[in-house]
């Protein structure tokens, strides 16, 4: 399975700023996907993001919110913009592998204030 | 609309019994299914997938899958205290482009020693 790493691990910002979160991954991968998951609930994907096009987004999730970006195989970033308290959750970034099988990274942990 | 239902627990099981973790699905057409287990302050950690009806077995883990009644399980022997976690059952269905995976809300297991 690719090692994913993400950056920053946990994080505490003030209503109405922006964060970029980061996933790198050791290998090329076609397929990155964003997920959240709020506090005692289970995941919810966020949007797929293809290398050299624009992301694919869930219903409820909208690019103004949460632009991504995915400037080669083995990167991408989320931000999410304009931060409201019910943004506090944890956001993962996952890569499909050969078997489509998906691998999750270690997450970032978002509180906001 | 697809739905991946899980019995939300918490589920406790005596050390060295067997604990049975339940998913039904309602989109008929998913091909691949996935079990994720997910330590308190951690991400997902796939540790089972199966794709073709019948039985799958992986060390004390065993997957079923029956897609006639639109139903896969967890079967864990010999559960240890160290399996005490949340267990996500995922999906995915072919539909398109999809490449996404629909998660269950998850069943907390507390094995007891």
């Amino acid at each position: 399975s690719a090692v994913i790493s993400q950056k920053p691990s946990r994080d505490i910002c003030q209503r109405g700023t922006s964060l970029t979160i980061q996933c790198q991954v050791d290998s090329q991968v076609t397929m990155m996907f964003w997920y959240r998951q709020q506090p005692g609930q289970s995941l919810t994907l966020i949007a797929t993001a293809n290398q050299g096009s624009e992301a694919t987004y869930e219903s409820g999730f909208v690019i103004d919110k949460f632009p991504i970006s995915r400037p080669n195989l083995t990167f991408s970033t989320l931000t999410v913009s304009n931060m409201s308290p019910e943004d506090s959750s944890i956001y993962l970034c996952s890569v499909e592998g050969f078997g489509n099988e998906q691998f999750f990274g270690p997450g970032t942990r978002l509180t906001v204030l | 609309q697809k739905e991946v239902e899980q019995n939300s627990g918490p589920l406790s099981v005596p050390e060295g019994a067997i604990a049975s973790l339940n998913c039904t699905y309602s989109d008929r057409g998913s091909q691949s299914f996935f079990w994720y287990r997910q330590y308190s302050g951690k991400s997902p950690e796939l540790i089972m997938f199966i794709y073709s009806n019948g039985d799958k077995e992986d060390g004390r883990f065993t997957a079923q899958l029956n897609k006639a009644s639109q139903y896969v399980s967890l079967l864990i022997r010999d559960s240890q205290p160290s399996d005490s976690a949340t267990y996500l059952c995922a999906v995915k269905a072919p539909s398109g482009s999809a490449r996404q995976l629909t998660f269950g809300s998850g069943t907390q297991l507390t094995v007891l020693p």
